[in-house]
């Protein structure tokens, strides 16, 4: 069974950095590309970020987020720089990059 | 970036009753492998998403056959054949063919 296990969220300054993780388990992680989805309060979803055979970022947060991942730890990042309200928002890590499978979510707020 | 536009964006049902939900894109979603890469999510109250369709009109594995995926091209559509109480909650097209992923805005399902 795919899990996906995100943490690292948190309250931040505007302005601040935060890290978060997604430990994956449940398929070879090296097989598959990984993404980042986020969803601000009340809203719809909003594709982050995906790392596969190349990386991709969304307009929204280019030059300021780093997607990366660590094979031997199965575990996805998301290094996030700048932060600004507008990015406080539950932040899903997904598998592939078409979303098959998502994980339960971690909430970043940032505030000021 | 490609636009994904759902109608209605509320839907009451009666239990039992089909419902249908409408998604179209601002350009084609024919990749140049032939295949079409339109997903559809379901997100229950306080839930993470879950993906119920892909490439259309597959259903991922566990979701019950009274879902069903159509459409090509700009085109698409979700049904319900028969609504059960479970199936409450946002549901969400959205684009594998070209970057940025895209979604569209959810089409909010609740029993009359």
């Amino acid at each position: 069974e795919v899990q996906l296990l995100e943490s690292g969220g948190g309250l931040v300054q505007i302005g601040g950095s935060l890290r978060l993780s997604c430990a994956a388990s449940g398929f070879t992680f090296t097989s598959f590309a990984m993404s980042w989805v986020r969803q601000a309060p009340g809203k719809g979803l909003e594709w982050v970020s995906t790392t596969g055979g190349s990386t991709y970022y969304a307009d929204s947060v280019k030059g300021r987020f780093t997607i990366s991942r660590d094979n031997s730890k199965s575990t996805l990042y998301l290094q996030m720089n700048s932060l600004r309200a507008e990015d406080t928002a539950v932040y899903y890590c997904a598998k592939t990059m078409n979303f098959d499978s998502w994980g339960q979510g971690t909430l970043v707020t940032v505030s000021s | 970036d490609v636009v994904m536009t759902q109608s209605p964006l509320s839907l009451p049902v009666t239990l039992g009753q089909p419902a249908s939900i409408s998604c179209r894109s601002s350009q084609s979603l024919i990749y140049s492998d032939g295949n079409t890469y339109l997903n559809w999510f379901q997100q229950r109250p306080g839930q993470s998403p879950r993906r119920l369709i892909y490439e259309v009109s597959n259903r991922d594995s566990g979701v019950p056959d009274r879902f069903s995926g159509s459409g090509s091209g700009t085109d698409f559509t979700l049904k319900i054949s028969r609504v059960e109480a479970e199936d409450v909650g946002v549901y969400y097209c959205m684009q594998g063919t070209h970057w940025p992923r895209t979604f569209g805005q959810g089409t909010k399902v609740e029993i009359k």
